[in-house]
């Protein structure tokens, strides 16, 4: 069935590193890809999608590719700030059931000043 | 605009008792969903409402769980009886047609 792999957590890093969180997906035909993040005390926000392969989603400075070659849509981002401190989760929903989303178990970024 | 809302935040209940989750969605949003992170693990689809009907409940895990939307406007869940591997955060989202689901802040179970 329909999987989302992410890298464990926490991930803690100094302000203004740059920052990679890892996301493999498993999935029949072709999904559409997301990365949410729910900062502390909030529900989950969508931070950026892509809906076919070799798109990328970028926000906020964030960015991410969807690669069917190696099943992946990995976020990045150049230079973190302490505000980027949250959770953040990739997803997909199914070509054949857009409504029905599989998420990953979540990704606790830590940003130090 | 007001965004998905749900109630109450926390809720911490004895095995065994009844706990009914509120959820109220962005007003116009026909489809609702209700979806539960157990122990950070991943957060697992439970079920998908258009309106007042049931689209999609394989994700509801056995027959202790009941979801109702009465009137296509709030949704509650009601777990009974609670087991001690309920104990999680449950969230819903709401949106309309196939754009974005936009999600509450969850509410947080916890059974003793």
């Amino acid at each position: 069935g329909d999987s989302v792999t992410q890298m464990e957590g926490p991930v803690t890093l100094s302000e203004e590193a740059f920052l990679t969180i890892n996301c493999t997906y498993t999935a029949t035909g072709y999904p559409s890809l997301f990365w949410y993040v729910q900062y502390p005390g909030e529900g989950l926000q969508l931070l950026l999608k892509a809906t076919k392969a070799d798109d990328k989603g970028s926000n906020k400075g964030f960015e991410a590719t969807y690669r069917k070659e190696t099943t992946s849509f990995h976020l990045e981002k150049g230079s973190v700030q302490v505000s980027d401190s949250a959770v953040y989760f990739c997803a997909l929903s199914a070509s054949n059931n857009f409504n029905k989303f599989y998420f990953g178990s979540g990704t606790k970024l830590n940003v130090k000043p | 605009e007001a965004g998905v809302t749900q109630f109450p935040s926390h809720s911490v209940i004895e095995k065994g008792q009844t706990v009914t989750l509120r959820c109220d969605p962005i007003s116009g949003h026909d489809n609702l969903y209700w979806y539960r992170r157990v122990m950070g693990k991943e957060i697992k689809f439970l079920l998908h409402f258009v309106k007042e009907s049931k689209q999609d409940e394989s994700g509801m895990p056995n027959n202790r769980f009941l979801a109702e939307r009465t009137g296509g406007t709030y949704s509650t869940l009601k777990v009974q009886p609670a087991e001690l591997e309920d104990s999680g955060v449950y969230f819903c989202a709401s949106n309309q047609l196939h754009n974005e689901q936009f999600f509450g802040p969850g509410t947080r179970l916890t059974v003793l």
